[in-house]
């Protein structure tokens, strides 16, 4: 079965520094999302991204976040200015249209220290 | 506000026993709603997808239950492995969006 991978598998970074995490949807896949996980909470959804942009938003997806697809097979997801409560797991998916299964990655556990 | 509720929390079961999930939701207008498995520090995996208009949906031993009216869904495993010890998400997606509401889950343990 196709899978969606994730890089790095765990970032630590300051508090304060920019990070990017790397998605590589599934290849036929047009839609893809961002998801965190704070331990011990529910997965809360960041953002969706269809043709190129932005197609929802939730609130938690404030201008320290951003989301692009460089080359077709990458969507990466950067946070410019790291708070502590950033600390979560963050899953991408894709699926290949609007209603379908969506297949999430494994994961990038984030810890800002 | 739109709100996805599960009970129990956390269940402990026999291996080979069954056990039913529930779920409660407020979001409307509704589309769909889903069932997703999360082993620990993974990512979730989906395990039923069901329309407003269908009321169950089978996937092997998971058979999934829709009460639009009433706003409930359930999931009830068969037989269960030890392999099924997992969390169980209950998902509703709300008509013309593009995103997800997730529930807070079950923590399903199957003991020997």
């Amino acid at each position: 079965e196709p899978e969606v991978t994730q890089t790095p598998s765990h970032q630590v970074t300051q508090m304060g520094q920019e990070v990017i995490l790397r998605c590589v949807p599934i290849s036929n896949h047009l839609y893809f999302y961002w998801y965190r996980q704070i331990l011990g909470q529910k997965v809360e959804f960041l953002v969706s991204f269809y043709n190129n942009e932005i197609s929802e938003k939730s609130e938690i997806f404030d201008d320290q976040f951003s989301v692009e697809r460089p080359d077709g097979s990458n969507f990466t997801l950067k946070i410019r200015s790291t708070k502590l409560e950033d600390s979560a797991m963050y899953f991408c998916a894709s699926s290949g249209d609007r209603y379908s299964r969506e297949f999430f990655g494994p994961g990038t556990r984030l810890t800002v220290l | 506000k739109n709100q996805v509720e599960q009970s129990p929390q956390s269940l402990i079961i026999l291996e080979g026993k069954n056990c039913t999930l529930q779920c409660n939701y407020t979001v409307s207008p509704f589309s769909n709603l889903r069932w997703y498995k999360q082993d620990t520090g993974r990512g979730p995996v989906s395990l039923t997808i069901m329309t407003f208009s269908e009321n169950t949906k089978s996937n092997g031993r998971y058979t999934a239950t829709l009460d639009a009216d009433t706003k409930q869904s359930s999931l009830h495993i068969t037989a269960s492995q030890l392999s099924d010890s997992a969390s169980y998400i209950c998902v509703v997606i709300l008509t013309g969006a593009n995103n997800l509401f997730f529930g807070t889950g079950t923590r399903l343990t199957v003991i020997p």
